[in-house]
């Protein structure tokens, strides 16, 4: 199976500031249709995951535009331009590119410093 | 607007199979893919299989010897069923319209 690494597995923010979280692949994602199967999750306190970022770098709707993905091959980042108060929660990389199984980063959780 | 809601029993003993089943209202399964996804105590989030709008399916391979998704069209529901259960089963079961809408979830418990 495909592991991915996320980096830090914590981070501390204050409300405004711009963050990274940095997701690793033990493969290439780049699949033979040209496409990249990584997509970005949040779970904030006592809610599902919710679908942020698709594709690398796609928004999903309604997401605000503060979040924003990048990366190819094997390193896929993920910025917080301007940390907000709801942003807070777990914050998981998913890869589907060598599926099944789809297969999740360990998680990086924001908190307020 | 998509809803799924997850319902099931939350405690199942060890060696028993664990059964939910997601509701889904504001959309058809008949579309797009329709998977579950469990966590466990801690962050692990593990993706254990879906079944497509056309009824196949496509399972984790860690647990294809213990896994079956199966669906209800006319009641817009899909299954899993998860046989033998051990303590290392217990989790938050969630059922997702993968990966863009996603249930509550379930709390479930394997323990006797």
């Amino acid at each position: 199976d495909v592991v991915l690494t996320q980096t830090p597995p914590t981070l501390s923010a204050t409300i405004g500031q711009s963050v990274s979280i940095s997701c690793r692949s033990s493969q290439s994602l780049l699949h033979s249709n040209g496409n990249t199967y990584l997509h970005w999750l949040l779970q904030r306190p006592g809610q599902s995951p919710q679908l942020l970022i698709y594709l690398v770098s796609r928004l999903e709707s309604g997401v605000p535009n503060r979040f924003s993905g990048s990366g190819s091959g094997t390193d896929f980042t993920l910025k917080i331009s301007g940390v907000e108060a709801e942003d807070l929660g777990v914050y998981y990389c998913v890869q589907g590119t060598h599926a099944p199984p789809w297969t999740f980063g360990g998680g990086t959780k924001l908190e307020l410093k | 607007e998509v809803q799924l809601q997850e319902s099931g029993p939350g405690l199942v003993k060890p060696s028993q199979s664990l059964s939910l089943t997601c509701s889904v209202t504001g959309y058809s399964i008949t579309s797009n893919y329709w998977g579950w996804i469990r966590k466990f105590p801690g962050n692990k989030m593990e993706w254990m299989g879906y079944i497509s709008y056309s009824g196949s399916t496509s399972y984790n391979p860690s647990l294809k010897s213990r896994i079956s998704i199966t669906r209800d069209t006319s009641k817009n529901q899909f299954f899993l069923q998860l046989n033998s259960v051990t303590t290392e089963d217990t989790a938050t079961y969630y059922c997702a319209r993968w990966p863009d809408y996603w249930g509550q979830g379930v709390m479930v418990t394997v323990s006797s």
